[in-house]
């Protein structure tokens, strides 16, 4: 079963910095990764979507990169701002799963102002 | 283009009873998934599917079963409800490719609170 993994769990930063999020997976086999934003209370906001064939995407100050043989993607974000508070998952799409997502944990991520 | 909506929001039950949470997927998906997400366990698939037909399945108990109709709405129900059923119940859909790369779009999710 694939197993999927962010760190860290929280992070807090002062506004402006650059920050990266990691999620790590445990069966290669997939299809696509994808991040996704979710606010207190709301539901998932899709970010980035990145196939498996793909190293990387990107959308404005945020970029993706996927190493498959690894199992292991992170999100960059660059400039971070007060807005960008709140919690990041990943996840992925396993062959062979039907339309199933493995979700990680998430990061709850802070931009203090 | 309209996005996925759920209803209703909110919905509170007592232990024992049934609940009927609604999906509407976004216009042309025919995919609908649903996931339940708690603090303990994060996010859990429950089950997927596609053009009324199930197609794939989380681990979890017989109590929780959905369906899908020809418009691909699809409802998702609960029957004896147990207090570890509170939880906030998300609806996702997509429109599935053949290579199976594709996104889903989640709704903004049913909070459903056991008493």
């Amino acid at each position: 079963k694939q197993e999927v993994t962010q760190i860290p769990a929280a992070l807090s930063v002062p506004e402006g910095e650059n920050l990266v999020l990691n999620c790590s997976f445990t069966d290669s086999a997939i299809y696509n990764l994808q991040w996704f934003r979710q606010d207190p209370g709301k539901g998932l906001t899709s970010l980035l979507l990145i196939q498996s064939s793909q190293r990387e995407q990107t959308s404005g100050r945020l970029n993706a990169s996927l190493d498959k043989s690894s199992g292991r993607s992170t999100l960059y974000i660059a400039a971070s701002q007060p807005g960008d508070s709140a919690t990041y998952l990943c996840a992925v799409k396993g062959r062979g799963t039907g339309n199933q997502f493995y979700f990680g944990t998430g990061t709850s991520l802070t931009v203090i102002p | 283009k309209a996005g996925v909506t759920q209803t209703p929001r909110y919905l509170i039950k007592t232990r024992g009873q049934q609940v009927t949470l609604s999906c509407s997927p976004i216009s042309g998906h025919r995919s609908v998934s649903w996931y339940q997400q708690t603090p303990g366990q994060g996010l859990q698939f429950l089950f997927e599917y596609f053009s009324e037909t199930q197609r794939n399945k989380g681990n979890f108990p017989g109590r929780f079963s959905g369906r899908q109709f020809s418009n691909s709405r699809s409802e998702m129900n609960v029957s004896t409800l147990e207090l570890g059923d509170s939880a906030l119940y998300l609806c996702a859909s997509s429109l599935p490719r053949v290579s199976g790369e594709e996104t889903q779009y989640f709704g903004p999710g049913t909070r459903l609170l056991v008493l």
